[in-house]
């Protein structure tokens, strides 16, 4: 089955302790990303990749770090996760760039920070 | 920052009647997307419209482009129960077809 997979998918951590969110996709996609989703925020882009070791900042990168060195695989990384980083964070995939092609999302991983 | 605003921020009608959304933008993009959100899940894809393309039809959705106005608009004809759900307009613009921006969605519930 086609799928975005994350995870974990709940986690509860506390302030300071390194975290990373993994994201994986079967579509042999090109284009990842991922997104944060507030309550009256709407989904705010963190990071993009358009292909293996090619990422770049979306609206909100501060505190987040990501990698791509495959192409199924793009991990979240909160080196240092403070509490207003607690959100439900969505992975997205696509075949190719996000504003020309259908956006596949993951099922949302929600994280608090205490 | 913030592209797409989406209007009403909350909608509620009976099934079977129509339900319309609209989503203003503020610069130029190149298209337009409409996704839907059931409660706290991952979010799903309902169409996309070009910037030279003013109307589009997917079975009971239809979404028009004015790009004179920066707005757009989706309309769910004979809606139904299973329509209930968060409905969000995202834009890509100018030079970047890497970044998608995602307006603040609309909460649609459809009372049977």
């Amino acid at each position: 089955e086609a799928q975005v997979t994350q995870n974990p998918r709940y986690l509860i951590t506390v302030t300071g302790k390194k975290l990373t969110v993994t994201c994986s996709q079967n579509m042999n996609h090109e284009y990842m990303s991922w997104y944060r989703q507030d309550p009256g925020l709407g989904l705010r882009q963190i990071y993009y990749s358009m292909n293996v070791e090619v990422t770049d900042k979306g609206d909100v990168p501060e505190g987040y770090k990501v990698s791509r060195k495959e192409k199924r695989n793009f991990p979240l990384i909160l080196e240092s996760p403070s509490p207003n980083q607690t959100s439900l964070y969505f992975c997205a995939s696509s075949k190719g760039l996000a504003g020309v092609n259908e956006q596949f999302f993951g099922p949302g991983t929600r994280l608090t920070v205490l | 920052s913030q592209q797409g605003e989406e209007d009403p921020q909350a909608l509620s009608i009976q099934e079977g009647e129509n339900a319309t959304m609209n989503c203003s933008y503020k610069t130029s993009i190149n298209n337009l997307q409409w996704y839907r959100q059931n409660s706290g899940r991952g979010l799903v894809h309902l169409i996309l419209i070009r910037s030279n393309e003013r109307e589009k039809h997917s079975g009971r959705l239809r979404v028009t482009l004015d790009t004179s106005k920066k707005s757009s608009s989706l309309l769910i004809t004979a809606s139904r129960a299973a329509d209930t759900a968060s409905y969000f307009c995202a834009t890509a613009g100018g030079t970047s077809y890497g970044k998608l921006t995602f307006g603040q969605g609309t909460i649609l519930t459809v009372h049977p």
